[in-house]
């Protein structure tokens, strides 16, 4: 089945510096690729998302870059800000198994002052 | 519209019973999925319902089971309750059945099994 590996685990930037998550998946059918924010005791939340047609999506401070040959996708967030921190996880399903979506093991994001 | 809501938030339970779970998706979205959370394995797909059929199902045991009903709600039960149970139950709902339909979670239920 579909794995789904994501690095680092934790990683601490200072206000206003950028920060990349990166993810790579082993099915190279997987098409659709979302990324969600959590925070503590909260529900994970659609950050932003990529579908394999697309090279990369810009949405304010937040990017996604997908590179299908090399089957990583990353996730860039610039300018940080305190309200960043929280714990992002990668994802990817694949048509024909329609909505499941196989998760990575997330990333720790702290942004300090 | 209203997000997706998962009812009870809270529940601690015995090993050996059982819990049923509720999930009410985003109005007019048909597909529920449903996942685990949990520290050790971290996010896990359970099962997916679409017009009242089960479309697909991870790697979990038969003790933990769902159904769809006509107006898309969704339940998910899990009998012959485990201590290894304990996790926050997340239910995600998205407009059609597509892997590229976006997924929007619910808060979840904490499930503690004694």
């Amino acid at each position: 089945g579909e794995n789904v590996e994501q690095h680092p685990s934790t990683l601490s930037v200072q206000e206003g510096d950028s920060a990349v998550i990166k993810c790579t998946y082993s099915d190279s059918a997987s098409n659709y690729f979302p990324w969600y924010k959590q925070e503590l005791g909260k529900r994970p939340q659609l950050i932003i998302d990529i579908r394999s047609n697309v090279g990369e999506k810009k949405d304010q401070r937040i990017a996604v870059t997908l590179n299908k040959t090399a089957k990583h996708f990353s996730l860039h967030i610039t300018e940080t800000q305190p309200e960043d921190s929280a714990v992002y996880f990668c994802a990817a399903s694949k048509s024909g198994t329609a909505s499941k979506l196989t998760f990575g093991t997330g990333t720790r994001l702290q942004v300090t002052l | 519209k209203a997000g997706v809501t998962q009812t009870p938030r809270y529940l601690i339970k015995t090993r050996g019973q059982q819990v049923t779970l509720s999930c009410s998706p985003i109005s007019g979205h048909r597909s529920v999925s449903w996942y685990q959370q949990t520290p050790g394995q971290g996010l896990q797909f359970l099962f997916e319902y679409f017009s009242e059929t089960q479309r697909n199902k991870g790697n979990f045991p038969g003790r933990f089971s769902g159904r769809q009903f006509s107006n898309s709600r969704s339940e998910m039960n899990v009998s012959t309750l485990e201590l290894g149970d304990s996790a926050l139950y997340l239910c995600a709902s998205s407009l059609v059945y597509s892997s590229l339909s976006e997924q929007y979670f619910g808060p979840g239920t904490r499930l503690t099994v004694t």
